[in-house]
Formats: C-alpha cells, structure tokens, sequence
C-alpha cells in the first residue's frame, strides 16, 4: 500500500514571503501522479497542482510550484508571494497510475498566512 | 454547472440510527468516491465506484454502503451509526477516460452521539 507523509502539521508565514510545505511518500510503483489540494475554511477540496512522476520537469501554476524529487520520493509545495486567501490545509496525494481509482492523502499541513 | 454537491452540510445521529447521505455531480464523470476526514489523518476512502452499476470497497468500508444510482448520483448509507462514524465525509468525483484529478463537494458534518 501507498503512504503519504506530511511531517509539518502547522506552518505560519507573513503575507508576500514564501513558504514551502513538504511531503514524502512511499511506493514501488514507478508510474504515478503526486497532487496538492488546498481546503480553506470552507472545507471544499481545491485542486492546487498536479505532477506526473514521468515527467521529470516540475509542475508550476502561478504561485504554486513543486519540487519533485523521484529517487527521494520527495514532493514538496512552493508557494510565493504569500497572500491571506492562501491560509488553509493543504494535502499532498497520492494516485497509482494503474489504480487511478484510489488516491492516497497525507495527513495535511496547516498554513497561517499572517498580514 | 454546480459540481459536486452533498446533502445534508451537517447531520447529528444517536448511536444505532441509520442515514444516508447523498451526492450529486453534473460534470458527466464516470467515477466517484466517498472518502472520510479525520482530525491528524487526512482523507481516507470509503467507496468507491468506478462506473454506473459498480462499487468497490476502499480503505475503511466497515460499517457501510453505496448505492451508485445512476451516472450522477452516488449515496453513502451508514445502517447502525457509530460513535466512531463521527467525521467529516466528502464526495468527489473525476473522469476516467485518462488518469484525472478529483472534484470534491462541500462536505456533510456527521456527529454520532
């Protein structure tokens, strides 16, 4: 079975800086897809970014990068210029490419973006 | 276009009592998924259903059931609510044609006294 692991379980940063929020996972699988979801107050899953694990490029979105590292199993969330709408949980996740019914969730990191 | 949605936002049982909850998406998605939200654990699946008329057990069913409806709808049914039920439990949703991402609804607040 897959596992995700997310070792900060509360992370604080001011408004305009940037913060990185880490996750390791374990598998055996070689062919695979790593997300981070961000859940704000409201409790509605965001899609934040994605990663596929065969494209050794990193995922960026704006904001939002990753660095992915395969061999360490390392998938980490870059977010810059930090802004107060960006306080929220924020989960890595897991998903088999030839299981892409069953995602696996770390436990989440609590962002606090302070003005 | 709505999404996801889930009723009820927030349900409070008595131990022994039964209810479902209930899960729509207009997105055409083949699959969706019951997952469950524990404090310090994240999100586990429940159930879930790859295509109209099949279901399957994911981490933790125990306690359980599903009925996909049809395309859109996929309900969750706890038969004896427990104590340990106590949660917050999402649907989701996501199209399966190519490995995609997943669509989440609101949440349903379920507290089992």
């Amino acid at each position: 079975a897959q596992t995700v692991t997310q070792s900060q379980p509360e992370m604080s940063v001011q408004e305009a800086e940037t913060v990185t929020l880490s996750c390791t996972y374990d598998t055996s699988e070689s062919n695979y897809y790593l997300f981070w979801y961000k859940q704000p107050p409201s409790r509605q899953m965001i899609l934040v970014i994605r990663q596929e694990a065969y494209k050794q490029q990193n995922a960026t979105e704006n904001r939002f990068s990753v660095n992915f590292q395969k061999a360490a199993k390392s998938f980490s969330l870059k977010i810059s210029d930090s802004q107060l709408g960006d306080t929220a949980m924020y989960f890595c996740a897991f998903m088999n490419l030839y299981n892409f019914n069953k995602f696996y969730f770390g436990s989440g990191t609590k962002l606090n973006v302070k003005p | 276009n709505a999404g996801v949605t889930q009723t009820p936002k927030f349900q409070v049982l008595k131990t022994g009592q039964s209810m479902t909850l209930q899960c729509a998406q207009d997105m055409n998605h083949n699959s969706m998924y019951w997952y469950r939200q524990d404090p310090g654990m994240g999100l586990r699946l429940i159930y879930y259903s790859a295509s109209e008329g099949t279901t399957d057990k994911g981490e933790v069913p125990n306690g359980y059931n599903v009925s996909r409806l049809n395309k859109r709808e996929f309900s969750l049914r706890l038969e004896s609510a427990a104590p340990s039920q106590t949660s917050v439990y999402f649907c989701a949703s996501s199209e399966v044609a190519v490995p995609d991402t997943q669509y989440f609804g609101p949440g349903t607040r379920l507290t089992v006294l």
